[in-house]
């Protein structure tokens, strides 16, 4: 069964520009998730999709969105890059069906570095 | 969300049992105990998880103390690619609610040696 697929896996940009970052969840699953990791911040949720819908979001400006298509893949676009917004990028997908625990399958991210 | 503890770092050497604390004395009944761990630039893996009871699967071992403030992770004989951040999460469960919105501390430093 394949994993949480991730692209672009790097990718380096100007201050100013914007960029949209992919996220293809394990096949069935409807929740995915995106977290930003630096190394001042560590691991920081920025908000969940399920079902085309968003369930939850983090404390992040608005420069930061995303959306969930139809197939629960996932994009998430950040407009006017600040230099702050090298992170790494992370995907997680989950079942998204209620009751009980609930695990997450990350994806091995996207690596985001402005210039 | 409960909020947890974890020692900055441990040391293991490698074929010993390492054993992770994490102390969560603020959870509440419906909060279950997770285990991810992150190898250096990669997606944080899934380990364990636990509600009440003491839990094992192919990786570890997750120990729940009785009044469940607090739990060990063990990797019962660890070895050099068990060197990670393992962070200790605690969360209710889903009903119906939000699933994704884990909240990372800053985890154990791992380092598994020779």
């Amino acid at each position: 069964k394949a994993g949480v697929t991730q692209t672009p896996r790097y990718l380096i940009k100007t201050r100013g520009q914007q960029v949209t970052l992919s996220c293809s969840p394990i096949s069935g699953h409807r929740s995915v998730s995106w977290y930003q990791q630096t190394p001042g911040q560590g691991l920081q949720f920025l908000f969940e999709y399920f079902s085309e819908t968003q369930r939850n979001k983090g404390n992040f400006p608005g420069r930061f969105s995303g959306r969930q298509f139809s197939n629960s893949r996932s994009e998430m676009n950040v407009s006017t890059l600040e230099l702050g917004d090298s992170a790494l990028y992370l995907c997680a997908s989950s079942s998204g069906s209620a009751g009980g625990a609930n695990v997450l399958t990350f994806g091995a991210g996207s690596r985001l570095t402005v210039l | 969300d409960a909020k947890t503890t974890q020692p900055t770092s441990m040391d293991c050497a490698e074929g010993r049992a390492a054993n992770l604390p994490c102390n969560h004395s603020t959870i509440s009944g419906n909060e279950y105990v997770y285990w991810y761990r992150q190898i250096h630039s990669q997606g944080p893996q899934y380990i364990i998880h636990g509600l009440k009871n003491n839990e094992t699967n192919e990786m570890a071992s997750l120990i729940i103390t009785e009044d469940r403030k607090s739990s060990t992770l063990i990797l019962p004989h660890a070895t050099l690619r068990d060197t990670a951040v393992y962070y200790c999460i605690v969360r209710v469960g889903n009903y119906g609610g939000s699933q994704g919105n884990l909240i990372f501390g800053k985890g154990t430093k791992l380092s598994v040696k020779p």
